[in-house]
């Protein structure tokens, strides 16, 4: 089984600031199967990124994924306070699928 | 547009078993897998499996091989999953999820809370 493990777990980032949230793999993946979900409180998961670097259908531009093998990071360019949320990795390159563990991300 | 309507939340007794639906609109229904997803209060989310709608075939994660079962209806767009000898340990939300085999998972349900209490 791939473990996707994220860092940081937690964080709390100020309006306009730039994030940056890693996954790292416990084995290498193709680009094309590791994928972002953003979920809020109350909400099911929403497609963020697929395929490390596609911005999915109405998603701000200011979000962006890259990373190779087993090193993958999101980026929010400047952060803002509708991005308070959780943030998951997945991958789909084995099975079973898995999911990192996730990145609550608040304002300060 | 894309939906999955996914069925009403479940109190079910310990040792008892659940069948929940997803009914899918806006889209060829045979086109896509359908994903199913747990995540169990304030977790991370758990592939439980998922299903081709044109030929039936599954894939599981083996953890949840003999719990779950997924199935599909053609003739009304819906996808099944069913929860069997339910323990505290299956209380969580499922999420039903569209998307291609391995690709990503690019609609979702709005989720089915089951809580297993006698």
């Amino acid at each position: 089984e791939i473990v996707l493990t994220q860092s940081p777990t937690t964080m709390a980032a100020s309006p306009g600031e730039k994030i940056t949230i890693t996954c790292s793999a416990s084995s290498s993946i193709s680009s094309n199967y590791l994928h972002w979900y953003q979920q809020k409180p109350g909400f099911s998961p929403k497609l963020l990124i697929y395929r490390t670097s596609n911005l999915a259908s109405g998603v701000p531009a200011r979000f962006s994924g890259s990373g190779s093998g087993t090193s993958y990071s999101l980026t929010i360019g400047t952060m803002e306070a509708e991005d308070v949320a959780t943030y998951y990795c997945q991958q789909g390159s084995s099975i079973p699928r898995t999911f990192g563990s996730g990145t609550k991300l608040e304002i300060k | 547009e894309v939906q999955l309507q996914q069925s009403g939340p479940e109190l079910v007794k310990p040792g008892a078993s659940v069948k929940m639906s997803c009914k899918a609109s806006g889209y060829t229904f045979t086109d896509y897998y359908m994903k199913w997803v747990k995540q169990s209060h304030g977790k991370s989310l758990e592939w439980i499996g998922d299903i081709n709608p044109n030929n039936g075939g599954t894939s599981y994660n083996q953890k949840f091989k003999g719990k779950a079962t997924l199935t599909v209806d053609k003739s009304s767009s819906t996808a099944y999953m069913q929860l069997n000898s339910l323990t505290s340990e299956d209380s969580a939300v499922y999420y039903c999820a569209r998307g291609e085999r391995t690709d990503a998972m690019d609609y979702w349900g709005q989720g089915t809370s089951v809580t297993v209490s006698s």
